[in-house]
């Protein structure tokens, strides 16, 4: 069975402009999360979407947005992109409300 | 809120020697308790989770971990390391059902020496 996929793994962008990120998680799940990942702040939850709801969020600015689709992909959105946005984006499956998280390798975004 | 703390930022061990990575918890609710491992370039790899049941929870690669509730503690351990555990571990903690929301610690890197 695959696992979870992310692309694109790499991405450089210059101040202002706006990213999209996509995530596909293992087949039959329906659960997605995702995650920054920063030297300074570690790993910090950015949001969970379930059945294409968005169940929580993480305590981000507006800029950062998402949404699942019917096929269980999802993409996450940042816009009027900051210095500190750098980061590595990382993306988890689960299958239930409660199951494990299947991690994927990450996007690794630069901002210029 | 829960909070989770890594007590070690850097731990270097030498190859065959055992290893101990310390990880305390605080949360007003149950929760759900995690190690994964990231390699270079990876994403997080599941070790090893404790939902309930027996304390001493055994992982991948012949990692364990005890759950120690009066210390809020989840120590991870592994009697003989090898050059191939060199990477981050992160401990992570969870609510109970119904959110699967993780919150990380800050991570340890074990460094494994020849």
């Amino acid at each position: 069975k695959a696992g979870v996929t992310q692309t694109p793994r790499y991405l450089i962008k210059t101040r202002g402009q706006q990213v999209t990120l996509s995530c596909s998680p293992i087949s039959g799940h329906r659960s997605v999360s995702w995650y920054q990942q920063t030297p300074g702040q570690g790993l910090q939850f950015l949001f969970e979407y379930f059945s294409e709801t968005q169940r929580n969020k993480g305590n981000f600015p507006g800029r950062f947005s998402g949404r699942q689709f019917s096929n269980s992909r999802s993409e996450m959105n940042v816009s009027t992109l900051e210095l500190g946005d750098s980061a590595l984006y990382l993306c988890a499956s689960s299958p239930t409300l409660d199951g494990e998280q299947f991690f994927g390798p990450g996007t690794r975004l630069t901002v210029l | 809120a829960q909070s989770v703390t890594q007590l070690d930022s850097q731990v270097p061990v030498f190859e065959e020697a055992p290893v101990e990575l310390r990880c305390n918890y605080s949360s007003s609710v149950s929760v759900y308790l995690f190690w994964y491992v990231q390699y270079p370039n990876q994403g997080l790899q599941l070790l090893l989770k404790y939902l309930s049941g027996s304390t001493l929870v055994k992982g991948i690669n012949g990692f364990e971990a005890e759950f120690n509730k009066s210390q809020t503690s989840f120590h991870l351990r592994k009697p003989s390391v090898h050059i191939s555990d060199t990477a981050e571990y992160f401990c992570a903690a969870r609510r109970g059902a119904g959110s699967y929301q993780l919150t990380f610690g800050k991570g340890t890197k074990l460094s494994v020496i020849p």
